[in-house]
């Protein structure tokens, strides 16, 4: 039901940067709204890492970044870390009937 | 700091109710809504309705319109969530969430601890 489109999946080395998309469409990302990312760790609820498309909560490290362009948003992390693996999640709002507030499908990162 | 404690895992029979209750603290209660959000086992994140903690307004999800009840209790900072007619799909662990107060839409800035709810016959 979700019309945020993220990869399955994406793996790296530690050190390694991995970019997560988000690919929406005109009536959420498209229109404007703002995008937030989620990480899930294992086992665990999930924690605002990306709030406002570009901005860090306090604590986050800056190796975290966002963006976004057009009717797509992504997720950058430099420098990958073990620690770094989890399932990572977009949000955004959407103005059509289909959901007023919407996740993303999901992303594993695997650390190699 | 800022805390969302849930009450614990349930075990209900399908065509039953389940309500999960969300005690806040840390900050004042009514300057911020709740969301609730749920995930099916080894599935993503689905967003269920919000509820505004100052004035009882309430946004539910377009599918679980007609089955979702959400209410506050302002006296003891503490939200509920109230799901009636359960089927096995509803098998699910189940945050409370506090909407931030940022840009529209607003993140979810903290999370409660999440309550396993179990439909089985």
């Amino acid at each position: 039901q979700s019309v945020l489109t993220q990869p399955p999946s994406v793996s790296g080395a530690p050190g390694q940067r991995v970019t997560i998309s988000c690919t929406g469409s005109s009536s959420n990302i498209g229109s404007g709204y703002d995008v937030h990312w989620y990480q899930q760790l294992p086992g665990t609820a999930p924690k605002l890492l990306i709030y406002d498309t570009t901005n860090r909560p306090s604590g986050v490290p800056d190796r975290f970044s966002g963006s976004k362009s057009g009717t797509s948003a992504s997720l950058a992390i430099t420098g990958l870390q073990a620690e770094d693996e989890a399932d990572y999640y977009c949000q955004s709002y959407d103005n059509s009937l289909s959901g007023w507030r919407l996740f993303g499908t999901g992303t594993k990162v695997t650390v190699l | 700091q800022v805390q969302l404690v849930q009450s614990g895992a349930d075990v209900k029979r399908p065509g039953a109710s389940v309500k999960v209750s969300c005690k806040t603290s840390g900050y004042t209660f009514t300057s911020h809504g709740i969301s609730w959000v749920r995930q099916a086992p080894g599935q993503g994140l689905e967003w269920m309705g919000w509820i505004g903690t100052d004035n009882g307004n309430t946004n539910y999800a377009q599918k679980l319109q007609g089955r979702l009840t959400m209410t506050t209790d302002t006296s003891t900072s503490t939200a509920h969530m109230e799901l009636r007619s359960l089927g096995s799909d509803d098998t699910a662990v189940y945050y409370c969430v506090r909407v931030g107060s940022g840009n529209f839409p607003p993140a979810f800035d903290y999370w409660g601890q999440g309550t396993l709810v179990t439909v089985s016959s």
